[in-house]
C-alpha cells in the first residue's frame, strides 16, 4: 500500500494567486515527521517545511504552510503569492519512526505551473 | 559553506561495467543516504547509513554496493549487476537517523546514462 500519496500529477495556478497540493500519508507510528521538498528543473531538493506528528499548530515559512489535519492524515502544501520561480516538482515526505525504521518515504510528486 | 557535493553531475558508463558515484558531506552528520530518481517519479531508497562503517539496504538496493569508511563520505557503486542502472542519483545527510525530526539535506545530484 502507498505510504505517501499525492493525487495531483500536475497544477497550474495563476501568478500572485495562492494553491494547494495534496498529501496523504499512512503510517502506524504515533511518532512521524511531515516534510515538503521543492525540485527544480536542475534536480537539487530543496526543503520547504516540516511538521512534527506532535505538533498542534500548522507550520509556516514565509509563503508556505502546511495544513495538517491529522484525524484524515493528510499534510496540504499551500502555497500563497504564486510566483514564477515556485514552477517546479513538489515532493511530499514522510518520516517514520521506530516502526518504520525511521526511515524516509517520498510521493510521486506534483509538477507545478505557474502561469504570467 | 556547509554542504553535500555529488560528482560527476553527469555520468556515462558503457553496459557491464561498474561505476562509482561520490557523496561528500562537511555538515558533521552521523547518517546518509542514497536514493534513484527515474523520470516522472519521486525518491527511492538504495541504502543508508547511520554511523561509520555502519549501512543498511533500502527498497532497491539489489545491484547497488557502498561503503562508509569515513563520516564525511558515503561512495554508491552501481554494479553491472543493476538491470535498468540509468536514473538521476542523489545523496543526503541528516544529523542522525533516530528520530523522526531530521531533516535530509540533498546534493545536487547524478545523472546517469548507460549506453
Amino acid at each position: 500500500a502507498q505510504k505517501i500519496t499525492q493525487t495531483q500529477p500536475g497544477m497550474f495556478v495563476q501568478e500572485k494567486e495562492a494553491v494547494t497540493l495534496d498529501c496523504t500519508y499512512d503510517t502506524s507510528d504515533q511518532s512521524y515527521g511531515l516534510f515538503w521538498y521543492k525540485q527544480p528543473s536542475s534536480g537539487e531538493m530543496i526543503f520547504l517545511i516540516y511538521q512534527g506528528s506532535y505538533d498542534e499548530q500548522n507550520a509556516t515559512e514565509g509563503r508556505y504552510s502546511l495544513n495538517f489535519q491529522k484525524a484524515r492524515k493528510s499534510a496540504n502544501l499551500v502555497i500563497s503569492a504564486s510566483q514564477l520561480g515556485d514552477s517546479a516538482m513538489y515532493f511530499c515526505a514522510m518520516r517514520e519512526g521506530p516502526r518504520g525504521g525511521f526511515k524516509t518515504i517520498f510521493g510521486a510528486g506534483t509538477r507545478l505551473f505557474v502561469k504570467a | 559553506d556547509g554542504g553535500i557535493t555529488q560528482s560527476p553531475k553527469y555520468l556515462f558508463r558503457k553496459e557491464g561495467q561498474n561505476v562509482t558515484l561520490s557523496c561528500e558531506q562537511n555538515l558533521n552528520h552521523d547518517a546518509m543516504y542514497w536514493y534513484r530518481q527515474d523520470p516522472g517519479q519521486g525518491l527511492r531508497l538504495i541504502y543508508y547509513s547511520q554511523i561509520v562503517n555502519d549501512f543498511q539496504k533500502g527498497d532497491i538496493a539489489e545491484g547497488y554496493s557502498v561503503s562508509r569508511e569515513k563520516k564525511e563520505s558515503f561512495p554508491l557503486t552501481v554494479t553491472s549487476a543493476q538491470k535498468n542502472p540509468t536514473a538521476f542519483y542523489l545523496c543526503a545527510s541528516s544529523i542522525g537517523s533516530g528520530g523522526p525530526l531530521n531533516e535530509q539535506f540533498f546534493g545536487p545530484g547524478t545523472r546517469l546514462t548507460v549506453l
